[in-house]
């Protein structure tokens, strides 16, 4: 069991509406990332979070933001909902420091019509 | 920038079938590599790791050697189950374990 969860599970959005999927990070872990994985692709990095800031960013528009709290547990926003932001959304934690594994949680399926 | 290009699927095996899944990276390091195994419906789970040449990273029956020569990280398992039947995702870190450059995945059915 990884301890890392995610809400919601499923989302259904309008185009041009906002989201924010939340991501409890493993007991332990102070770095979160997040990953978009559409369908029948791999995961593709968008950020990653810690100690609450922003630490290196894959090839995302600024409509994708995110937090990170004291208790490292994330959340990711996304502005302005296109279709193509219809996908898998995974949140992985894991330590900053030492060639730890990262765990992911299982993933909130957005789906914008 | 970093790549990962693994084998097109679906790839369909009976079972106690050989199975061999193609990896290849590009990086501008000397990165971690990684397989990982997303069962339908859930996230993805690490399969098995290496971060050095010439390692090998093996569990459940799976086995993949780092191969800096040839830039490759294949996966082989010498008899698969249905129950091994999942998307595998072949992956690398320049910084340890993340962030993750993940190969486009490969399904992989096994049947009776």
């Amino acid at each position: 069991e990884t301890g890392v969860t995610q809400s919601p599970t499923h989302l259904i959005k309008t185009r041009g509406q906002q989201v924010t999927l939340r991501c409890s990070s493993q007991s332990g872990h102070n770095t979160v990332s997040w990953y978009q994985q559409a369908l029948g692709q791999g995961p593709q990095f968008i950020f990653q979070y810690y100690r609450e800031e922003e630490n290196g960013r894959g090839n995302f528009p600024p409509r994708f933001s995110g937090l990170q709290f004291p208790n490292y547990s994330s959340e990711l926003n996304v502005n302005a909902l296109e279709l193509d932001d219809s996908a898998l959304y995974l949140c992985a934690s894991s330590l900053r420091t030492g060639n730890t594994e990262a765990f992911f949680g299982q993933g909130t399926r957005l789906t914008v019509v | 920038g970093d790549s990962v290009t693994q084998m097109e699927g679906p790839v369909t095996l009976s079972e106690e079938a050989f199975l061999t899944i193609n990896c290849t990276y590009t990086a501008t390091g000397y990165p971690s590599l990684f397989w990982y195994v997303q069962y339908p419906g859930e996230g993805l789970q690490l399969l098995l790791k290496a971060t050095k040449a010439d390692d090998k990273g093996s569990n459940k029956g799976f086995e993949a050697t780092y191969r800096k020569e040839t830039t490759s990280f294949h996966l082989e398992k010498g008899s698969v189950q249905v129950s091994d039947s999942a998307v595998y995702f072949c992956a690398l870190s320049d910084q340890g374990n993340t962030p993750l450059v993940f190969g486009k995945g490969t399904r992989l059915s096994v049947i009776a």
